[in-house]
């Protein structure tokens, strides 16, 4: 069992939807990274958060450090949303090495 | 643009080619790392620099051969290869740990597609 488990693996919706996309995690960490990656291949990097929740634009990230969970919203989705999401993990012991998650694919139909 | 070129994007090669990845920061980072993703895997680290000097290598087979000869480029050597390494290879750069301000923002390239044939 990876240590950093995504669902779900695939996910489809209409353009507008509300999304969420959520990562659970079973190592103590010291922070969390979300990103994106395009069908090129190319990851970038969208949130890292330690505590709490953060936004930029359309897009929400929280996380329950207790509950060893976090979750990524969009709001009104849009078909250029469309992508893989990742989570990854620093643990505490490791400050560069991430552990990733299998991503969740996901594909906003107009 | 995230700051972090590779070259070249396709690559398909031989089991018994030898050739070599590259990869280029303009970022001004001290931290360089491979990455390789394999198709339904998740991202798998391979190897880290910090200031030109091999960090971490993640069990990595001795056919993958990396270099780093400047804080600014690193290099992923290849040869005698197997058809299961075909995979995309990323490269990343952030600073390295206990750098003011870091956070261990990692920027990655656009990878390089390998395929082993």
């Amino acid at each position: 069992k990876n240590e950093v488990e995504q669902s779900p693996q695939n996910l489809t919706a209409q353009e507008g939807e509300f999304i969420t996309i959520n990562c659970s995690y079973s190592v103590g960490i010291s922070a969390l990274h979300w990103l994106q990656q395009h069908p090129g291949g190319g990851i970038v990097s969208l949130f890292m958060l330690s505590s709490g929740k953060k936004k930029h634009g359309r897009l929400i990230a929280t996380i329950n450090i207790q509950e060893k969970h976090s979750s990524l919203h969009i709001t009104a989705s849009h078909p250029r949303d469309s992508a893989v999401y990742i989570c990854a993990v620093r643990s505490k012991q490791g400050a560069q090495k991430l552990v990733f998650g299998q991503g969740t694919r996901l594909t906003i139909n107009p | 643009e995230t700051g972090v070129t590779q070259t070249p994007r396709h690559l398909v090669m031989g089991m018994t080619n030898k050739k070599s990845l590259k990869c280029e920061q303009h970022l001004g980072h001290n931290a360089m790392y491979w990455y390789k993703q394999s198709a339904k895997k998740p991202l798998e680290l391979m190897f880290v620099y910090n200031f030109k000097e091999q960090t971490e290598n993640n069990s990595v087979p001795s056919r993958f051969s990396p270099e780093c000869p400047n804080s600014s480029h690193l290099f992923l050597h290849l040869h005698t290869l197997q058809p299961e390494d075909s995979a995309l290879y990323l490269c990343a750069s952030s600073q390295p740990p206990r750098v003011k301000d870091d956070k261990n923002i990692q920027y990655f390239g656009a990878g390089t597609r390998l395929s082993v044939l």
